[in-house]
């Protein structure tokens, strides 16, 4: 069945450092991707997103393409500040109609000053 | 545009109890999707309901249920409750007739926990 596969956190790094969180996938056909991100005692926020092979979503600093030929769909950023700790989740919307999103079991991500 | 609203922000039942959660999603949208967000399971699909129908259901009992109303707010219930039932429960909400890539935007949550 369909799946997402996230790396497993937590992620430490310093201040300004490069962060990459790596999404793989399964599915059938060309599923939506997503990325959102959930603060403390928060729900999630929509971080990005991307609808077909080759796109490039990006926000507040954030960048992921989606990659069909390797399943993939890593997030990054160049320079990450302590206000970018928090839960990061992958997640896929499949091609058929369900509604539902298959979420990837979240990577920690804590910057320290 | 206000978001995603739930409430209560926490509930407090005792096994057995029956549990509502409320939802209302963004103007204009017409679908209403409720998760479950367990410790150690995930966020995991419950429920999609859209205009007042329930269109698709995840690999839940029974026990839980729901409804949307006319104006597209939603109610979850929890019957019986068991304490692995013990979670945040999130709801979100989408515009499909506007696109169907549209995503879900997503509630704070209300923290359910079962003594």
């Amino acid at each position: 069945g369909d799946s997402v596969t996230q790396m497993e956190g937590p992620v430490t790094l310093s201040e300004e450092a490069f962060l990459t969180i790596n999404c793989t996938y399964t599915a059938t056909g060309y599923p939506s991707l997503f990325w959102y991100v959930q603060y403390p005692g928060e729900g999630l926020q929509l971080l990005l997103k991307a609808t077909k092979a080759d796109d490039k979503g990006s926000n507040k600093g954030f960048e992921a393409t989606y990659r069909k030929e390797t399943t993939s769909f890593h997030l990054e950023k160049g320079s990450v500040q302590v206000s970018d700790s928090a839960v990061y989740f992958c997640a896929l919307r499949v091609v058929s109609n369900t509604g539902k999103l298959i979420f990837g079991q979240g990577t920690t991500l804590q910057v320290k000053p | 545009e206000a978001g995603v609203t739930q409430s209560p922000t926490h509930l407090i039942k005792t096994r057995g109890q029956q549990a509502t959660l409320r939802c209302s999603p963004i103007s204009g949208h017409t679908s209403v999707y409720w998760y479950q967000q367990a410790l150690g399971l995930g966020l995991q699909f419950l429920l999609w309901y859209d205009e007042g129908e329930e269109r698709n259901r995840g690999n839940f009992p029974p026990r839980f249920s729901g409804r949307q109303f006319p104006n597209y707010s939603s109610e979850l219930n929890v019957n019986a409750l068991e304490l692995e039932d013990s979670a945040l429960y999130l709801c979100a909400s989408s515009d499909p007739k506007r696109d169907s890539n549209q995503p879900q935007h997503f509630g704070d949550g209300t923290r359910l926990s079962i003594l």
